[in-house]
């Protein structure tokens, strides 16, 4: 059963441009993190949120946990080619470690 | 640089044969990894959670006999596949959490690439 929903499965957009990927759940975690994952490369951790509301930023990028800890947001700003790839979602399950993963977002910026 | 290594980084082996595939920590200790699988345009799933010292945890339909994980030290945990066939193959993955600020944190291995033929 996939608990994480990830929405578009796919986006294609111009250097320059913003784009948002969502990740929605009927469950709460106790964290949610944000992975990019390269073609035949492990996912690469972004950034984790934890408290509800709770609001990140890493450059271009912009993370946003729900306020009931049940959904969170991608948002890039400006997206450059080097931003391409597949961006996962990930939430804690119990016992802590244990990731639940959304399917995925493939994300392709064109120069 | 890399905290998780994996090896081999990719294997093609027939039918019926065995593999093992290595997950090591990189200086530092994991009483704890995961294995997940990852099939091609899909998401990782996890398999089983590899405890140091103890017996493996297995996911529900993820069978334990065909898949054996050992977790022979704090730095290395190995999955097994037993008689390996075509539809096994698939993208291997561990992981291994490090506490960062009062938490943990999962680091990723690069993956295996396993074709069975």
């Amino acid at each position: 059963t996939q608990l994480l929903e990830q929405s578009p499965q796919f986006l294609s957009i111009q250097e320059g441009e913003n784009l948002t990927v969502y990740c929605n759940s009927s469950s709460v975690f106790s964290s949610l993190q944000w992975y990019r994952q390269e073609p035949g490369e492990g996912p690469v951790l972004l950034v984790t949120v934890v408290t509800g509301g709770e609001v990140k930023k890493l450059k271009r990028l912009t993370f946003q946990f729900g306020d009931a800890r049940k959904d969170s947001s991608l948002h890039i700003t400006a997206a450059q080619p080097g931003d391409t790839g597949l961006y996962l979602c990930a939430g804690e399950r119990v016992p802590r470690g244990k990731l639940q993963f959304g399917a995925g977002t493939q994300v392709v910026v064109t120069p | 640089g890399a905290v998780v290594s994996q090896h081999p980084s990719r294997v093609i082996c027939k039918s019926g044969t065995s593999v093992k595939i290595e997950c090591r920590s990189l200086d530092f200790q994991a009483t704890t990894m995961f294995w997940y699988r990852q099939f091609p345009k899909q998401s990782l799933m996890l398999m089983a959670t590899s405890n140091e010292g103890s017996k493996a945890t297995y996911e529900q339909g993820v069978e334990k006999d065909k898949f054996l994980i050992n977790h022979a030290s704090l730095t290395l945990s190995t999955l097994t596949v037993t008689s390996a066939h075509p539809e096994d193959s698939s993208f291997y993955i561990c992981s291994a959490p490090i506490p960062r600020g009062g938490g943990e944190t999962q680091y990723f291995g690069p993956g295996t690439r396993l074709l069975v033929l």
